[in-house]
């Protein structure tokens, strides 16, 4: 079945203790991103990658790091998380970030993170 | 700078028709995505939109007029399983790369 998978999904944690949320996808795309979603805030993009061992910043990217040493793999890396880094988290992944037709973004089930 | 607006809440009774508006603000418009998000869930893709016009998918249909910089989605004969949150999004080329960037989302509550 094509899917992208996170672990962990729900995650408790406390102020400066590094974490990582790994995400998988078995559909071969090039395209992964990583957003946080708030209340009233929608989804926001923290960092993408247009293939691997290209990684960029989306538009929240403080406080979070990402590597893409595999095509499959976009870890997201919270080296010291805050508080404020309490969110919903998605991975997404896409054939290609370059498309200029159709191409939708497949989610992830979403990482739950509290950070207290 | 790059802007959607969608309504925050709305609500509708079971076998009726809704009408969910988003207008957008963006530079190098390259398409338009309707996503619906049930509590707690993954956003699941409804519809696209790049040209002008009406796309139909069953009870879903989605409009887009690119010179107003507004979209709709319309949900028919609902069912109290349409009760979810539904995500405009703009993908924007800019610099070779497609962004999506997402609304705020519409909560949408479908009452018997």
């Amino acid at each position: 079945e094509a899917q992208v998978t996170q672990n962990p999904r729900y995650l408790i944690t406390v102020t400066g203790k590094k974490l990582t949320v790994t995400c998988s996808q078995n559909m071969n795309h090039e395209y992964m991103s990583w957003y946080r979603q708030d209340p009233g805030l929608g989804l926001r993009q923290i960092y993408y990658s247009m293939n691997v061992e290209v990684t960029d910043k989306g538009d929240v990217p403080e406080g979070y790091k990402v590597s893409r040493k595999e095509k499959r793999n976009f870890p997201l890396i919270l080296e010291s998380p805050s508080p404020n880094q309490t969110s919903l988290y998605f991975c997404a992944s896409s054939s290609s970030g370059r498309a200029i037709s159709y191409n939708e973004q497949f989610f992830g089930p979403g990482t739950r993170l509290t950070v207290l | 700078g790059q802007n959607i607006d969608q309504p925050t809440e709305m609500t509708a009774t079971e076998g009726a028709i809704v009408q969910i508006n988003c207008t957008y603000q963006t530079s190098g418009f390259n398409g338009l995505f309707w996503y619906q998000q049930h509590a707690g869930e993954a956003p699941t893709f409804l519809s696209y939109n790049v040209l002008d016009g009406l796309e139909e998918k069953g009870r879903f249909s989605s409009f887009l007029s690119r010179s107003k910089g507004y979209s709709y989605l319309l949900l028919k004969e609902l069912q109290m399983k349409d009760s979810a949150s539904y995500l405009c999004a703009v993908r924007s080329l800019s610099g070779g790369y497609n962004k999506l960037i997402f609304g705020a989302g519409t909560r949408l509550a479908v009452h018997p």
